[in-house]
């Protein structure tokens, strides 16, 4: 369960919708988790999902989960310049460590 | 409380020297965790404490690296003759026990960057 892939970039126009996608491998996972990074700082924890649900929203942030495919995936719906930022995903199998994946960097034009 | 505080932010040091980092972790957390960042890659965990036990250790936390929570509260993080590629981000974080089918929610610290000349 250590394998957690994302694409590296994604790029939207402020207003649009941005789909940020994982697969991940280990299907023992109970939550699954998305943080958000800013520059020079530290992880925020955005969401969470927990394996049982297909799908959970938060205000504008929308997570699916398709637990056949092991596919993962972060809807932020009209998406402010505020939202450029690196997006991981993350497992914990065990419920103690975390798998990351490589972070998804976000570019939002105005 | 304001959250997790991690020092210093920024260390630069020689290949050879010895580094020490200081997480103070969330008051109520009783679990802290150490992960490390290099460029472009996401957090890999190092090591992980409950109160002052060091309950896992990753196979990346070779003999020079160290960490400690000596009375449960903050943590160090010791790496003995650094080398270049040990260069990166160090990240803490702490949480507390979830409940039962809770999800484990981590806080980060900003970090404490390590540059090794």
């Amino acid at each position: 369960g250590e394998d957690v892939e994302q694409s590296l970039f994604l790029s939207v126009r402020e207003g649009d919708s941005s789909v940020i996608n994982c697969t991940y491998t280990d299907s023992s996972s109970t939550y699954l988790y998305w943080y958000k990074q800013e520059p020079g700082a530290g992880l925020q924890l955005l969401t969470y999902i927990f394996s049982n649900m297909d799908m959970k929203q938060d205000q504008r942030l929308t997570v699916l989960l398709n637990k056949k495919d092991k596919h993962l995936s972060l809807r932020i719906a009209d998406t402010q310049t505020g939202d450029s930022a690196i997006y991981f995903c993350a497992e914990s199998p065990t419920g103690n460590q975390f798998y990351f994946g490589t972070g998804t960097s976000l570019t939002v034009i105005p | 409380d304001t959250g997790v505080s991690q020092n210093p932010r920024h260390k630069i040091t020689k290949r050879g020297q010895n580094v020490t980092f200081r997480c103070d972790p969330i008051s109520e957390h009783n679990r802290l965790y150490w992960y490390r960042q290099t460029l472009g890659q996401g957090p890999e965990f190092l090591t992980y404490f409950q109160n002052e036990a060091q309950l896992e250790k990753s196979r990346l936390l070779s003999d020079r690296f160290s960490a400690e929570r000596p009375k449960g509260s903050f943590s160090t993080l010791e790496i003995q003759r650094t080398e270049q590629g040990d260069s990166a981000m160090y990240l803490c974080a702490s949480s507390s026990p979830p409940g039962v089918f809770g999800a484990n929610v981590l806080t980060f610290g900003a970090g404490s960057r390590l540059t090794v000349l």
